[in-house]
C-alpha cells in the first residue's frame, strides 16, 4: 500500500447526513493535513493535527488521528450539498515540509 | 485574508517549448512548494524551496525543471522543454514555518499546462 491510502473512493450521501473519510499511511510522520478540492480547482486547507494530537474540531469537521495504527478520518456533520468536493489527506513525513498526498475521496452531497 | 496566487491560469504550450509558472507566495512565508496533479490523479510533490535554494527535490523534478525566486516576492517554475506528460495542474505552495514542516502549507488556484 501507498503512504496516504484513502477510503472509500468515492461517497454519496444525503444533505443532513454525516460524512466520514479514512487515510491510512505507513511512515512516522510530523503531521497530517486534511485539504478539500472543488472539481478543477485549487486545493484548499482544512484542517492540520499533530502528530502528539487525537482529535481537533474546526466548525462542522472533527479529525482524529491514531498513529498506533496509522490512520486518521475526517468527519463532516450535518452535510451540505455545498461540501460536494474531493477531500485529501496529506503527510508530513520530513523535514523540508513535503506532503505525501493520498487518492482523495470524492464527496457528493445530494440535496 | 492573504493568498497565493499563480499565473497564468491555463497555458498552452508546443512540445518542446520553454515555460514559466509564475506564484507570488504569501508575504511573511519563509517555505515554497511546487506540487503537480496530472488529470484525474492524486497531487505529487515536485521541490521545496527555502532560503534560496532548493531543500528536497522529487525524482519527477529532473534537469529539465528549475526553480527561482528573482525577487522579494515572486517564485517561479521553468520547464526548459515540455513534454507532453507534463501536461498537469501545477500548485504553488508556502507555509511560514521556520522549520519547513509542522506548518500548514497554503495553496494557490494552479495554474493548468497543456502541452500540445
Amino acid at each position: 500500500s501507498q503512504q496516504g491510502e484513502e477510503d472509500p473512493q468515492a461517497l454519496s450521501i444525503q444533505e443532513g447526513e454525516n460524512a466520514t473519510m479514512n487515510c491510512s499511511y505507513k511512515t512516522s510522520i510530523n503531521n497530517l493535513q486534511w485539504y478539500r478540492q472543488n472539481s478543477g480547482r485549487g486545493l484548499v486547507h482544512l484542517i492540520l493535527i499533530r502528530s502528539n494530537e487525537r482529535e481537533k474540531h474546526s466548525g462542522r469537521l472533527r479529525v482524529t488521528l491514531d498513529t498506533s495504527k496509522k490512520s486518521s478520518s475526517l468527519l463532516i456533520t450535518a452535510s451540505r450539498a455545498a461540501d460536494t468536493a474531493s477531500y485529501f489527506c496529506a503527510t508530513d513525513v520530513g523535514d523540508t515540509g513535503k506532503l505525501i498526498f493520498g487518492q482523495g475521496t470524492t464527496l457528493q452531497v445530494k440535496p | 485574508e492573504p493568498e497565493v496566487t499563480q499565473t497564468p491560469s491555463h497555458q498552452v504550450t508546443q512540445m518542446g517549448q520553454e515555460v514559466i509558472l509564475r506564484c507570488v507566495p504569501i508575504s511573511n512565508h519563509l517555505y515554497f512548494y511546487w506540487y503537480r496533479q496530472i488529470l484525474g490523479q492524486k497531487v505529487e510533490f515536485l521541490v521545496s524551496f527555502y532560503n534560496n535554494e532548493i531543500s528536497e527535490k522529487s525524482e519527477i523534478f529532473d534537469d529539465q525543471f528549475s526553480v527561482e525566486r528573482p525577487d522579494g516576492s515572486n517564485f517561479t517554475l521553468k520547464i526548459r522543454s515540455t513534454k507532453l506528460e507534463d501536461s498537469a495542474m501545477y500548485f504553488c505552495a508556502s507555509s511560514k514555518g521556520t522549520s519547513g514542516s509542522q506548518e500548514t502549507q497554503y495553496f494557490g488556484p494552479g495554474t493548468r499546462l497543456l502541452v500540445l
